[in-house]
């Protein structure tokens, strides 16, 4: 089965400052899809990145950015002039592009100090 | 759009006593999934379900039971509730491939 590690359970970054999340992970498959999800304290997952594997360019969303490195199996989260309401639990996925289910990471708690 | 509805958002219930969480989608996705949430742990899927009809366990399905008579619906059973059962649960769905999941708001659950 594929597992997903995120190996900082907690990270913090000061308000205009830049900080990566790490997510690592382990597959045999060689096509697949990578998710970054933020979960405030409202509880709700949001998607906020995700990755293509076929897709070598690293996918950007604004101040959000993957750094994808295939061969590693590391799908890393750069969030870049960070915000106070970027502070959140982050949530790495997995996902197979030809089966249902979807593995997710165990997060890592992010705090924005002003 | 209402896109991933749970019901309820809260509840507490005494051990042993049974009771469904509903999940509904409209979003005519095929795929939809049961997860609880615990501190430290992520989401655990508990159920999945690949189309109408059709259920699957997930990691840790043992105390849970789940339907889906209808497209649109996921339903997920505690028939003897259990301390150990208290988690947040979210339900969520998606098609296959890129599109990611769409979840629900999650539903408290707390087993005294």
């Amino acid at each position: 089965a594929q597992t997903v590690t995120q190996s900082q359970p907690e990270m913090s970054v000061q308000e205009a400052e830049t900080v990566t999340l790490s997510c690592t992970y382990d597959t045999s498959e060689s096509d697949y899809y990578l998710f970054w999800y933020k979960q405030p304290p409202s509880r709700q997952m949001i998607l906020v990145i995700r990755q293509e594997a076929y897709k070598q360019q690293n996918a950007t969303e604004n101040r959000f950015s993957v750094n994808f490195q295939k061969a590693a199996k590391s799908f890393s989260l750069k969030i870049s002039d960070s915000q106070l309401g970027d502070a959140a639990m982050y949530f790495c996925a997995y996902r197979s592009a030809w089966l249902s289910r979807v593995y997710f990471g165990t997060g890592t708690s992010l705090t924005v100090i002003p | 759009n209402a896109g991933v509805t749970q019901t309820p958002k809260f509840r507490v219930l005494k051990t042993g006593q049974s009771m469904t969480l509903l999940c509904a989608q409209d979003m005519n996705h095929e795929y939809m999934y049961w997860y609880r949430q615990d501190p430290g742990m992520g989401l655990r899927l508990i159920h999945y379900s690949v189309g109408e009809g059709t259920t699957a366990k997930g990691e840790v399905p043992d105390g849970y039971n789940v339907s889906r008579l209808k497209k649109q619906n996921f339903l997920l059973g505690l028939e003897s509730a259990a301390p150990s059962q208290t988690s947040v649960y979210f339900c969520a769905s998606s098609y296959l491939g890129k599109q990611p999941q769409h979840f629900g708001d999650g539903t408290r659950l707390s087993i005294l």
